[in-house]
């Protein structure tokens, strides 16, 4: 199975600022790759697919990159409304999938 | 605009079935190129793909649940089913209905439903 590794788990950070969570395939993935955000009490909503195609209505200031084992989602400038929880999935496995384990974005 | 909606008890007992639906508004669960999923999340935990019914009919679980879960369709209703035989606490978690799209082998789950949590206690 492939594991997904997200860091950091957790993160602090202030509204304006610049923001890259990164997540690691066990084994390369190509661009197989999806990121969700996730607040309280609500369910995940998709950011960006195919590692760096950013779905409709989803503002610019996000952003995915990376092919093979490591991708990053950035956030170019932090809103109030992008404080929540961000999780990696991986499609390279047709018959399976996992997710990263999330990584919790804070107000500082 | 496709709409997901899932219910079904909120208490299940220990060694019981868990069943669950998940209604489909605004697209034909059938006559789409679409496929159709059950995901999981535990309470303050991450996400949990349990599994996948697959536009072409067929069906794929996760390994570590392939033995108690099934996944079916009912056309008529245009809802998508989950049972979970055998559950134990460990069962307990919000269950997500999700489409999962297809584009040339890339693949990805939009939308979700709300969630329904299902707690599994005597």
């Amino acid at each position: 199975d492939i594991q997904m590794t997200q860091s950091p788990s957790s993160l602090s950070a202030s509204v304006g600022d610049r923001v890259t969570i990164t997540c690691r395939a066990s084994q390369p993935i190509s661009t197989y790759l999806n990121w969700y955000q996730q607040k309280p009490g609500k369910a995940p909503k998709l950011l960006i697919y195919a590692a760096s195609s950013l779905q409709s209505g989803v503002p610019s200031r996000f952003s995915g990159s990376g092919s093979g084992t490591d991708f990053t989602l950035t956030i170019s400038s932090l809103q109030p409304e992008d404080f929540a929880t961000y999780y990696c999935q991986e499609s390279y496995s047709v018959l399976s999938i996992t997710f990263g384990q999330g990584t919790r974005l804070e107000i500082k | 605009q496709l709409q997901l909606r899932e219910s079904g008890p909120g208490l299940v007992k220990p060694s019981e079935t868990l069943s669950l639906t998940c209604a489909v508004s605004g697209d034909s669960i059938s006559g789409s190129r679409y496929s159709w999923s059950w995901i999981r999340q535990p309470p303050g935990k991450g996400l949990e793909w349990i599994g996948t019914f697959l536009y072409s009919g067929n069906t794929y679980y996760n390994p570590s649940l392939q033995s108690r879960v099934t996944i079916s369709v009912d056309t008529s209703k245009n809802q998508l089913s989950l049972k979970l035989t055998s559950v134990t606490a460990a069962d307990t978690a919000v269950y997500y209905c999700a489409r999962r799209i297809t584009v040339t082998r890339e693949d990805w789950f939009d939308p979700w439903g709300p969630g329904t949590l299902v707690t599994v206690s005597s």
